[in-house]
């Protein structure tokens, strides 16, 4: 089983919709969790930040139910801008905190 | 921009080869990280350097090893290289006060291997 997994879609949506993406993790002792951007043939890119107590950041919305080990971001009004690749992310802290990546959830908006 | 350069962007090589790759961390960063992302996957860590020394490593074989230099740069090699070595290689630098600290990317290393 893999530590992170993810629906790799791809999702395609209108723009203005409405989508949301969901994520698991198996490891408990997992302490921070993030929704990271990445454009064809870039980078990863950080896009938010996920606590327990749920976050919003214009469009984007994130929440993280540690009880289920279950992490979402909901996307609202989507532009075209918004085609990407978006990871959900877990990290464990420690001599060497390392980040864990799902496969990615490709979404593509379109006109 | 990240402040995080990697070079070369791109590199053919050839099975059984060796290869370096290179990576300048951001500016104040003394630990770096490296990922391998292999096609439609994430990103899957390989290995972690502060302070010169390897401080953690992910479920890579031996012929992958690093380097950091005194000025927090870094260096992956990967011997006896093989076709599934094929990846785009990701280094990320943070400051190490805080694990919490944000690690920020570099473009990659693309590597095919023939």
């Amino acid at each position: 089983r893999k530590e992170v997994e993810q629906d790799p879609g791809p999702f395609n949506v209108p723009e203005g919709a409405t989508v949301a993406f969901n994520c698991t993790y198996s490891n408990s002792a997992s302490q921070s969790f993030f929704w990271y951007r990445q454009d064809c043939r870039k980078e990863p890119k950080l896009l938010m930040s996920v606590y327990s107590s749920g976050n919003e950041d214009g469009r984007f919305t994130a929440q993280l139910n540690r009880a289920s080990q279950y992490i979402s971001l909901l996307i609202r009004d989507s532009k075209l801008s918004d085609s990407a690749t978006y990871l959900c992310v877990v990290k464990t802290h420690g001599t060497a905190s390392k980040l864990t990546f799902g496969t990615g959830t490709r979404l593509q908006v379109t006109l | 921009e990240t402040g995080v350069t990697q070079s070369p962007t791109h590199l053919i090589k050839t099975r059984g080869q060796q290869v370096t790759l290179r990576c300048s961390s951001q500016s104040g960063h003394n630990t770096v990280s490296w990922y391998q992302q292999a096609l439609g996957q994430g990103p899957q860590f390989i290995f972690q350097y502060y302070r010169e020394e390897e401080n953690g490593r992910g479920n890579f074989p031996p012929r992958f090893s690093g380097l950091q230099f005194p000025n927090y740069s870094s260096e992956l090699n990967v011997n006896a290289l093989e076709l599934n070595d094929s990846a785009l290689y990701l280094c990320a630098s943070r400051t190490s006060t805080s694990s919490y600290n944000e690690q920020f990317f570099g473009p990659g290393t693309r590597l095919t291997v023939l």
